[in-house]
């Protein structure tokens, strides 16, 4: 089955304990990206990525990291998370950097 | 920078026809596409429009006039299940990078 799998899918964390969510696709997707959604604030671009080893800030990319090794996996790093990283985060993947995007069912990340 | 403006709220009773604006304010526009999401859940692709003009998939329209930097998606026959978010969001190419920048959300109530 095609498909974005992320985990954790909840995460309850206390300020400056680095976390790493992950995102998975098996759709051969070169273009792969993060989300982080807010009440009243829609989804807002954390960071994408074009291909391997190619990744660019979306938004609202402070506080936040990714990598991109392999075609397949594109992690979300919070090194020192904070409070105000506390949200539902989707990551989402594509063919091309202009096709449907196809998201993963979310992380809800609290940070205390 | 984008912006989008897309009403919070529009309620309408089942059978019914809806229509949800979205005006747009963007460099590098691309297209134009609708996402809808159930509460809490992942963001499923509705529709896309590069082109002035009408999309019709199935129930589901979308409008989009460039000249404007204005669309709309029209919702037919409404039926309980489409109480959901309704999401419009701009493709933006600019020097060879995409972006998608997503407005803050269109919350449908479907009454019997």
């Amino acid at each position: 089955e095609a498909q974005v799998t992320q985990n954790p899918r909840y995460l309850i964390t206390v300020t400056g304990k680095k976390l790493t969510v992950t995102c998975s696709q098996n759709m051969n997707h070169e273009y792969m990206s993060w989300y982080r959604q807010d009440p009243g604030l829609g989804l807002r671009q954390i960071y994408y990525s074009m291909n391997v080893e190619v990744t660019d800030k979306g938004d609202v990319p402070e506080g936040y990291k990714v990598s991109r090794k392999e075609k397949r996996n594109f992690p979300l790093i919070l090194e020192s998370p904070s409070p105000n990283q506390t949200s539902l985060y989707f990551c989402a993947s594509s063919p091309g950097m202009t096709d449907t995007q196809y998201f993963g069912p979310g992380t809800r990340l609290t940070v205390l | 920078g984008q912006s989008l403006e897309q009403p919070s709220e529009v309620t309408a009773v089942e059978g019914a026809i809806v229509q949800i604006n979205c005006t747009y304010q963007t460099s590098g526009f691309y297209g134009l596409s609708w996402y809808q999401q159930h509460d809490g859940g992942a963001p499923t692709f509705l529709s896309y429009n590069a082109l002035d003009g009408l999309e019709e998939t199935g129930r589901f329209s979308s409008f989009l006039s460039r000249s404007d930097s204005y669309g709309y998606l029209l919702l037919q026959e409404l039926q309980m299940k489409d109480s959901a978010s309704y999401f419009c969001a701009v493709r933006n190419m600019n020097s060879g990078y995409s972006t998608l920048t997503f407005g803050k959300g269109t919350m449908l109530l479907v009454s019997p």
